[in-house]
C-alpha cells in the first residue's frame, strides 16, 4: 500500500517557465510534508517543507501548496532553470515533526530544457 | 562545510558475504536514521537512533540487518548473507531533535551495494 504517490514519473517544461510536481498521500496522520530533489549519485537534498497548519510555504523560486481536503500536495517551480533538473521526491511524516520516519513517493523527473 | 558522509560509497560482494556500511552524521544531530532505495523507487525507511538508542527497528527488511550507534555518534548498518535482492543504494540521514520543533533530515551520498 503506497502512502505516498507521486503519479508522474516525469515533466518536461522550458527554461523560464513554471514546473508543477505533485504528489497524493493517503494517510491522514500525516501532518509534515517535505520535497527532495536528488542528483544521479548523490543522496536527496532538502529543498521546503510545510505542516499541515499551512496551506502555503514559500522560499524564493519554490513554493509548497498543501491542499488537506484533497490529501494532495504540489511544488511550484517558478522560474525553471536547468539546473533544477533532476529527481523530486516528495516525502511525509507523522507525529508533529520530520524527526520519525519518512515515506517517500516515488519520484518525479523533471528536466528543463534551455 | 561537514555533512553527512557514507563509506564506502560503492560495495561489490559475493552472495552470501557479510557487508557493513558507516555513516557519520552532521556533528551535532542528535538523530540518525538509515534508508534502502532500489531503482525507480523512492527511499525506504529501515531505523533511526536518537543519540545511541535505537527507537524504531521494526521495519529492518529481515534478521540479517543491523544496525548500531554505539556511542551517538557515528553508525554502522550490516547485512550478513546477503542475497541477490539486497542490491540497492543504503542512505543515512540525521537531523537535530529540538523540542517543539520540527527537524529536517539531511541525507548522505549513498552507499551502492552490488550483490553478484
Amino acid at each position: 500500500d503506497q502512502q505516498v504517490k507521486q503519479n508522474s514519473p516525469s515533466l518536461s517544461v522550458q527554461e523560464g517557465r513554471i514546473s508543477i510536481l505533485n504528489c497524493d498521500y493517503t494517510n491522514s496522520m500525516f501532518d509534515y510534508f517535505l520535497w527532495y530533489k536528488k542528483y544521479p549519485a548523490e543522496g536527496p537534498t532538502f529543498l521546503i517543507s510545510i505542516s499541515s497548519i499551512k496551506d502555503k510555504n514559500e522560499d524564493g523560486r519554490f513554493t509548497v501548496f498543501l491542499n488537506k481536503s484533497a490529501k494532495h500536495l504540489s511544488l511550484h517551480i517558478v522560474p525553471s532553470q536547468p539546473g533544477d533538473s533532476a529527481v523530486y521526491f516528495c516525502a511525509a511524516s507523522e507525529g508533529g515533526n520530520a524527526g520519525n520516519m519518512l515515506t517517500f513517493g516515488g519520484g518525479t523527473r523533471l528536466m528543463v530544457k534551455p | 562545510d561537514t555533512g553527512v558522509s557514507q563509506d564506502p560509497r560503492h560495495k561489490i560482494t559475493k552472495r552470501g558475504q557479510n557487508v557493513t556500511f558507516r555513516c557519520d552524521p552532521i556533528s551535532e544531530h542528535n538523530r540518525l536514521y538509515w534508508y534502502r532505495q532500489t531503482l525507480g523507487q523512492g527511499p525506504e525507511f529501515l531505523t533511526y537512533f536518537q543519540n545511541e538508542a535505537q527507537l524504531e527497528k521494526s521495519r529492518l527488511l529481515s534478521d540479517r540487518f543491523s544496525a548500531e550507534r554505539p556511542k551517538g555518534s557515528f553508525s554502522t548498518l550490516e547485512i550478513q548473507r546477503t542475497e541477490q535482492g539486497d542490491s540497492a543504494m543504503y542512505l543515512c540521514a540525521s537531523s537535530l531533535a529540538r523540542t517543539g520543533r520540527t527537524d529536517t533530515q539531511y541525507f548522505g551520498p549513498g552507499t551502492r551495494l552490488t550483490v553478484l
